[in-house]
């Protein structure tokens, strides 16, 4: 969607750290989320944040909130093969139902 | 629970034939979406269901597609007659009622020649 809006690739080495960055502009949004689409699959919810929150930790993720820039970031710690997919950031906006999509990046892990 | 299930995964048809692809939400969501994705313009929402009533279909690209979710359990989307720029991915995602997370199925990828 033309409101959210990401990088389109990164290539990341096993092992190495990967952050995936999102930027929105509907400053209202309630929730920010960040889904996974594996080659072939649908999208998988990986995590979200509140946006009353700056961070979220959750094992190997990091969300990181800036609210002020409306900035919202992915970090993936000890980046494994099967990370390699598209990575999709969303919004919604507070009671409604709509997710607005970025394009997604493309993470390609490499030996 | 099996997740959303869609069929069929892959459809091949000519232009101009009638297209129906079909979504079993997950038991007990009340919201069901429908998704197309392309290269070109990512994710889009068609359509939304609210306890089986449409409740936004702004997203319909024409009157070509229509959708139905004639119960709880069970949606279709219709494309007729179908056109080679409707060649996309469709997802259909179900939501549980009062939660954020769309549960996604694992879409059905349509080619019109």
């Amino acid at each position: 969607g033309e409101d959210v809006e990401q990088s389109l690739f990164l290539s990341v080495r096993e092992g190495d750290s990967s952050v995936i960055n999102c930027t929105y502009t509907d400053s209202s949004s309630t929730y920010l989320y960040w889904y996974k689409q594996e080659p072939g699959a649908g999208l998988q919810l990986l995590t979200y944040i509140f946006s009353n929150m700056d961070m979220k930790q959750d094992q190997r993720l990091t969300v990181l909130l800036n609210k002020k820039d409306k900035h919202l970031s992915l970090r993936i710690a000890d980046t494994q093969t099967g990370d390699s997919a598209i990575y999709f950031c969303a919004e919604t906006p507070p009671n409604d139902y709509k997710l607005s999509f970025g394009a997604g990046t493309t993470v390609t892990v490499r030996a | 629970d099996a997740g959303v299930i869609q069929s069929p995964r892959h459809e091949v048809t000519e232009m101009g034939q009638e297209v129906t692809l079909r979504c079993k939400p997950i038991s007990g969501h009340n919201s069901l979406f429908w998704y197309r994705q392309t290269m070109m313009r990512g994710l889009e929402l068609l359509i939304y269901f609210n306890n089986n009533v449409p409740i936004d279909d702004s997203g319909m690209p024409e009157d070509r597609f229509s959708a139905k979710m004639p119960n709880a359990s069970f949606s279709t989307l219709k494309i007729q007659p179908s056109e080679p720029r409707d060649s996309a991915v469709y997802f259909c995602a179900s939501r549980d009622r009062g939660l954020n997370e769309q549960f996604f199925g694992p879409g059905t990828r349509l080619t019109v020649l």
